[in-house]
């Protein structure tokens, strides 16, 4: 079972900030298999990057993606007020399909 | 346009098994390809993936609750159905069904469904 290890478990910054979230994965993640979701209070998790740092349909180009071995980031280049919420990583690629524990990102 | 929605007690009691729907549209579970997931979610903690069917019937389950739940599809329905058998005071989640297609992660959630084990 692949293990994601997510960090920091808070991040508190202000809208216009830049904010980083990492990932780390337990072993290789197969073909690339991470996605990031963002959830806000109340909702059902939405999908915000694909494949490591392709971004979803409809997804604001200030959320972006990377890899490196197995360290994922989701880079938020300028917070918006709409951002404020908790982030998880997930990788897809191989049963069990787990989840990080997540990041929540609040309002400074 | 595709959307899912869960359906199914909001209260069970411990020892009792817990069957969910969920019933989609917008897509059908015999396109090759596509496939029909559950996650829960503890109040107030992250994430955890369940189970998973796909359209040609082959099923995945989380190894530590394999022993506990069955998943199955009504694709004449639109449904697929989750039992989790024995419930406990600790499965009290929020319960969601996911879209999945090909490699892609889940793309489309239903609303989830909150799920109290309580005597």
């Amino acid at each position: 079972e692949i293990v994601l290890t997510q960090s920091p478990g808070t991040l508190s910054l202000s809208p216009g900030e830049r904010a980083t979230l990492s990932c780390r994965a337990s072993q290789s993640v197969s073909s690339s298999h991470l996605a990031w979701y963002q959830q806000k209070p109340g909702q059902a998790p939405r999908l915000l990057i694909y494949g490591a740092s392709s971004r979803a349909t409809g997804i604001p180009d200030r959320f972006s993606g990377s890899e490196s071995g197995t360290d994922f980031t989701l880079t938020i280049s300028r917070l918006e007020p709409e951002d404020f919420a908790v982030f998880y990583c997930q990788q897809y690629g191989r049963s069990p399909y787990t989840f990080g524990q997540g990041t929540k990102l609040e309002i400074k | 346009q595709i959307t899912l929605k869960e359906s199914g007690p909001t209260l069970v009691k411990p020892t009792q098994t817990l069957t969910l729907t969920c019933t989609f549209s917008g897509f059908s579970l015999s396109t090759s390809g596509v496939g029909v997931g559950w996650i829960r979610q503890p109040p107030g903690k992250a994430l955890e993936w369940l189970a998973l069917i796909y359209w040609d019937d082959d099923k995945r389950y989380s190894p530590s609750l394999k022993s506990r739940l069955t998943i199955t599809k009504d694709t004449s329905k639109n449904q697929v159905v989750l039992t989790m058998a024995n419930m406990d005071p600790v499965d009290t989640a929020t319960y969601y069904c996911a879209h999945r297609h090909l490699a892609a992660p889940f793309d489309y959630w239903g609303q989830g469904t909150l799920v109290t084990v309580s005597s």
